[in-house]
């Protein structure tokens, strides 16, 4: 298996636009996780999934950011409209019953 | 609900020497404690894992760590520092039964002296 791959893998945009982050989880993998990197904050927990229902948006900062599972093997994370603060490392990671796998992570940058 | 402190966020070590990271948790219910390790620009990676068996445990590159419940810690630790252990390592606790969701401490990273 290729791992929980995420793309794109760097996204610099304009304040105010519309940014979609991307992610394949593990094939199998019933629980999808969408963690937020930052130096100040460290990883937080936005959202996360079971069997393509989202179970926890606590962690969603604003109404400016929604999270999609259409299936299995695909989700979403949107930022609409995007602000500077919103830069940051935003990472996917799929669940076994043993452990998370991580993807690579997407750098956003919002300029 | 949990909480991870890591006492540190920048450790240095020289080359050959013990690897200490400290990780202390709080949690209503018997936890779940995990080390994560992630290298540059890269994701997180699984160390090892506590889950109410051995309170030792053994993970990859010769790190192990040790539930203590008396003193709600798990810290990391690995005997002699080698240079590709540089990187940043992350501990996360899960509630246990079943939740599946990880909260993480803020991070330590460890730099290895030559």
């Amino acid at each position: 298996d290729a791992g929980v791959i995420q793309s794109p893998r760097h996204e610099v945009t304009e304040m105010g636009q519309e940014v979609t982050l991307r992610c394949k989880p593990i094939s199998g993998h019933d629980y999808l996780f969408w963690y937020r990197q930052t130096m100040m904050r460290g990883l937080e927990l936005l959202i996360y999934f079971n069997n393509n229902v989202p179970i926890d948006d606590s962690g969603m900062p604003e109404d400016r950011f929604s999270a999609k599972m259409p299936n299995a093997s695909f989700s979403t994370l949107k930022i609409q409209p995007s602000e500077p603060r919103d830069s940051a490392v935003y990472f996917c990671a799929s669940r076994s019953r043993a452990e998370a796998f991580f993807g690579q992570g997407t750098r956003l940058t919002v300029v | 609900a949990q909480s991870v402190t890591q006492l540190g966020s920048h450790v240095s070590v020289s080359e050959g020497a013990l690897v200490l990271l400290r990780c202390n948790y709080s949690s209503s219910v018997p936890p779940y404690l995990f080390w994560y390790v992630q290298y540059p620009n890269q994701g997180l990676q699984l160390l090892l894992k506590y889950t109410s068996a051995a309170t030792l445990v053994k993970g990859i590159n010769g790190f192990e760590a040790e539930f203590k419940k008396s003193e709600t810690s798990f810290h990391l630790t690995k005997p002699s520092a080698h240079m590709s252990d540089a990187a940043e390592y992350f501990c996360a606790v899960e509630s246990g039964a079943g939740s599946y969701q990880l909260t993480f401490g803020k991070g330590t990273k460890l730099s290895v002296i030559p």
